[in-house]
């Protein structure tokens, strides 16, 4: 079974540019997260889809940042326009929707973003 | 506010030498506990998980976790540990309130770096 996939590996844009990351669930879970660590700090929620629908994106940054996930399969994450402070880390990582309580994530590879 | 707190943030060990990471959280209801691990190059892999039951769980590569539920606290051990696992280990919290359900917090992480 192939695990969490994402693209790009890596990111390089300058400040004002726009960014497309993609997710690519397990198959068959309708739990999306994305997270992101800035360089030094630890590992924060950004926001969590079940299928196709925004669970809670109480962890988005601001209005720059906004993700989809269209269908219920993949995900994208857009930050337009981007600025220094985004670069980072981003992870992606998917659950089944499971009993309550017991919701185990399985993270991506992670895409590093650096904003020049 | 609520968080994650990892009591180290580098340590340094010889192979063969006992492994503890302590990790406490602040959160004071019904939790769930991880412990993530990333190898060098390598996406984050769960090591072990805590939800209910026998507070001692073990995981994967001879690693085991004590939850104490009165000291708020998740600690990580290896009794004798490999230049394999070098890593950075994460602690990661599920607190399960209505508005949290899924969204993992984490500490800040701490680089091992086991010597030959």
């Amino acid at each position: 079974e192939a695990g969490v996939t994402q693209f790009p590996s890596h990111s390089v844009i300058e400040k004002g540019q726009t960014v497309t990351l993609r997710c690519d669930p397990i198959s068959g879970h309708d739990n999306l997260y994305w997270y992101r660590r800035v360089m030094g700090k630890e590992i924060k929620f950004l926001l969590h889809f079940v299928k196709e629908s925004k669970q809670d994106e109480s962890g988005m940054p601001n209005n720059r940042f906004l993700a989809e996930r269209t269908g219920g399969t993949y995900s994208t994450l857009k930050v337009q326009p981007a600025e220094l402070e985004d670069s980072g880390v981003y992870f992606c990582a998917s659950s089944q929707v499971p009993p309550a309580g017991t919701d185990t994530q399985y993270f991506g590879p992670g895409t590093r973003l650096t904003v020049l | 506010a609520q968080s994650v707190s990892q009591h180290n943030h580098h340590v340094i060990l010889s192979e063969a030498a006992s492994l503890e990471l302590g990790c406490n959280y602040s959160y004071g209801g019904t939790v769930n506990l991880f412990w993530y691990v990333q190898y060098p190059g390598q996406h984050l892999q769960l090591l072990l998980k805590y939800f209910s039951g026998d507070p001692l769980v073990k995981g994967i590569k001879g690693f085991e976790a004590e939850f104490i539920k009165s000291k708020f606290s998740f600690n990580l051990r290896k009794p004798s540990v490999q230049w394999s696992d070098t890593a950075e280990y994460f602690c990661a919290v599920n607190p399960m309130t209505t508005d949290s359900w899924g969204k993992l917090q984490f500490g800040a992480g701490t680089q091992v770096v086991v010597t030959p």
